[in-house]
């Protein structure tokens, strides 16, 4: 049971660049979520997807577009990369309900970009 | 939307005392409160969470109380170690639609050995 994962660990862009973050759960979590992290600002909420087939956004989605692609798998698309974007980006996936956990949301491992 | 401010920024404290961290939140809809524990190039980690019909919970060390009226919370933690050092993040959701999370700005934990 692999939790959450990312793909890539580290990326490294020239502005106008486009590319796709990858994530995906194998815990038959309904949620999934993309932020990013920047330094002394917190988690702040991207895109989210309440559940397969679905796509909202969240607190700041400029610049960013997401697929579910089905219920393991969410990617979030940077179609022209600005330095504004470089950040730390995590995904996280939530389970529907039931159990003491079914608020919790887990983390996969983050991605590191850097737009030049 | 939801807006959570987190107190304080830097927290130093020495081995075995006690920390407090404060979030206050805006919107009196929001009923479901976590913790988070970020170690150093690190995923965040649940550490506790508490909902709105609950004033504490505890779990060993550490502690989170709820205040409703006042729109805050605060975690404790007793007997710090250093293996408590980390950054700490609170936020707050609503149900609906997803439990989408509002984070406050981080705490930056460092106990002194």
């Amino acid at each position: 049971n692999a939790g959450v994962t990312q793909t890539p660990k580290f990326q490294v862009l020239k502005t106008g660049q486009s590319m796709t973050l990858q994530c995906a759960q194998d815990m038959n979590h309904n949620s999934m979520y993309w932020y990013r992290q920047d330094p002394g600002m917190g988690l702040r909420l991207i895109y989210y997807s309440a559940s397969e087939g679905t796509t909202d956004k969240g607190e700041v989605p400029n610049g960013y577009n997401v697929s579910r692609l089905n219920k393991r798998e969410f990617s979030l698309r940077l179609e022209s990369a600005a330095p504004s974007q470089t950040s730390v980006y995590f995904c996280a996936s939530r389970p529907l309900a039931g159990g003491s956990s079914y608020n919790e949301q887990f983390f996969g491992p983050g991605t590191r970009l850097t737009v030049l | 939307g939801e807006n959570v401010e987190q107190h304080p920024s830097t927290l130093s404290v020495q081995e075995g005392d006690s920390a407090v961290i404060k979030c206050t939140y805006s919107d009196s809809a929001s009923n479901y409160f976590p913790w988070y524990k970020q170690e150093l190039g690190k995923r965040p980690q649940l550490i506790i969470d508490i909902r709105s019909n609950v004033g504490e919970k505890k779990d060993q060390r550490i502690a989170v109380t709820l205040n409703k009226t006042a729109k805050h919370f605060s975690l404790h933690i007793t007997e710090t170690q250093p293996e408590d050092s980390a950054v700490y993040f609170c936020a707050a959701s609503m149900a609906l639609p997803a439990r989408q999370l509002t984070f406050g700005s981080g705490t930056q934990l460092t106990v002194l050995p």
